[in-house]
């Protein structure tokens, strides 16, 4: 079974909009990480936002903001007024278990969001 | 700019090649993390190493080995070159420990081209 589920292949956005990349994950670990990382164009990974399991409140980073609803295992990133560089390929990852063990990342299949003039 | 340095960015070869990627954490990493990112597979967790040991791995070919120098770079190892091993590279380091996100933070990435 995906582990992370990102069903959203493509997404449009007008500039200055709010949009939504939806993320759903699967885990019977009680602790685990989630992470939310962009790709431009350009290739690299840049690091975004970060949710704990035990977070109790939504992790925001300037306009990057994590919708965390436990009991539906989704992770879903907003981003407000969205601007033309925020066009990219964005995925959401999860580590399971607690940190400073073994900690790698499990990755969704990505959402290419295209914002527009 | 990370703070993980990898080299080269581009890579060009032949089947049956061997070549060597190199990963420099960021400063104060004890962590480094391997991923390859291609079109059928997406992004896939090969191996972590932790202050020189290895840690975990994932889907990691026999024909790929890694390691994490003292001076805590890493370097992995891809050997009998095929078709199907063109893709990004990625290293990736993180100051993993109680208290910290654990947060992994990528290098620029390594393309492979194997012709």
């Amino acid at each position: 079974a995906q582990k992370i589920t990102q069903t959203q292949p493509g997404m449009f956005v007008q500039e200055k909009e709010a949009v939504t990349l939806d993320c759903t994950y699967d885990t019977s670990d009680p602790s685990y990480g989630l992470f939310w990382y962009k790709q431009p164009s350009s290739g690299e990974m840049i690091f975004l936002i970060y949710q704990g399991s035990y977070d109790q409140q939504n992790a925001t980073e300037g306009r990057y903001s994590l919708n965390f609803q436990k009991a539906r295992k989704s992770a879903n990133l907003v981003i407000s007024a969205s601007q033309l560089g925020d066009s990219a390929m964005y995925f959401c990852a999860m580590r399971e278990g607690t940190t400073g063990t073994a900690s790698k990342l499990t990755f969704g299949t990505g959402t290419r969001l295209q914002v527009t003039l | 700019d990370s703070g993980v340095t990898q080299t080269p960015k581009h890579l060009i070869t032949a089947t049956g090649q061997r070549v060597t990627l190199r990963c420099s954490p960021r400063s104060g990493d004890l962590s480094v993390y391997w991923y390859q990112q291609s079109l059928d597979q997406g992004l896939q967790f090969l191996i972590q190493y932790y202050n020189g040991e290895e840690r975990a791995k994932g889907n990691i070919l026999e024909r790929f080995s890694a390691q994490q120098f003292p001076d805590l770079h890493s370097e992995l190892n891809l050997s009998s070159l095929e078709l199907g091993d063109s893709a990004l590279y990625f290293c990736a380091s993180s100051a993993p420990g109680t208290g910290t996100t654990d947060t992994q933070y990528f290098g620029p990435g390594t393309r492979l081209t194997v012709l």
